[in-house]
């Protein structure tokens, strides 16, 4: 079972749209991150959120905006996107990000693809 | 920065044998830790081990192991006893003591094929 669930599972939007993805944790961890993944290459990090407060942004377009309502939910909010931003979005957390030994646990991704 | 480097795009083994995935990578730091993680297709990634850079002993997980070289920078996988459920595509990744430990560098991956 995935204890890191991400919603929608696959998502198709236009450049103009506005959509949202969703992650869920309820493992009581205080560390969750946003990777882009393009096919056959490895997950690029995007944001961390540490306590709920953003912790690393790595320079990422503004038109990705994420959001940490409370310790259990990362939603990451697309506006006006580009076709070259199509990937699988990852979410994954940790228990805290100083445990450097813990691994991250990973969603199963959403698949998303821009017209 | 950190870089982390996988030089084999692909791998196979026979099912029942035993494969070494390679991985390098280059750092100044002296404390950090290494993963692997596995990938199946249209699956989530998961752990597979971890190695603190602070132990000399390498790291097991029943059929898993790793032969951990610091001096080299070198971080190699090895499955023994090779399973169908295997073949995946196998991330090496190093964990930075810079920002908290927050930041995660994954190699470019292996995929792994298991031949039955």
């Amino acid at each position: 079972d995935t204890e890191v669930t991400q919603t929608p599972k696959h998502l198709v939007m236009g450049m103009t749209n506005k959509k949202s993805l969703k992650c869920e944790q309820h493992m009581g961890h205080r560390a969750m991150y946003w990777y882009k993944q393009k096919a056959k290459k490895p997950p690029e990090l995007m944001f961390v959120y540490s306590y709920e407060k953003l912790s690393i942004n790595e320079s990422v377009p503004s038109r990705f905006s994420p959001e940490c309502p409370n310790s259990s939910l990362l939603n990451l909010h697309l506006h006006a996107l580009q076709p070259e931003d199509s990937a699988l979005y990852l979410c994954a957390s940790s228990p805290q990000t100083g445990d450097s030994n813990q691994p991250q646990h990973f969603g199963d991704g959403t698949r998303l693809s821009i017209l | 920065a950190q870089t982390v480097t996988q030089s084999q795009p692909e791998m196979s083994v026979q099912e029942a044998e035993t494969v070494t995935l390679s991985c390098t990578y280059d750092t100044s730091e002296s404390d950090y830790y290494l993963f692997w993680y596995k990938q199946p297709p249209s699956r989530q990634m998961i752990l597979v081990i971890r190695q603190e850079a602070y132990k000399q002993q390498n790291a097991t997980e029943n059929r898993f192991s790793v032969n951990f070289q610091k001096a080299a920078k070198s971080f190699s996988l090895k499955i023994s006893d090779s399973q169908l459920g295997d073949a995946a595509m196998y991330f090496c990744a190093y964990r930075s003591p810079t920002r908290g430990y927050q930041k995660v560098t994954f190699g470019t991956g292996t995929k792994l094929q298991v031949i039955p």
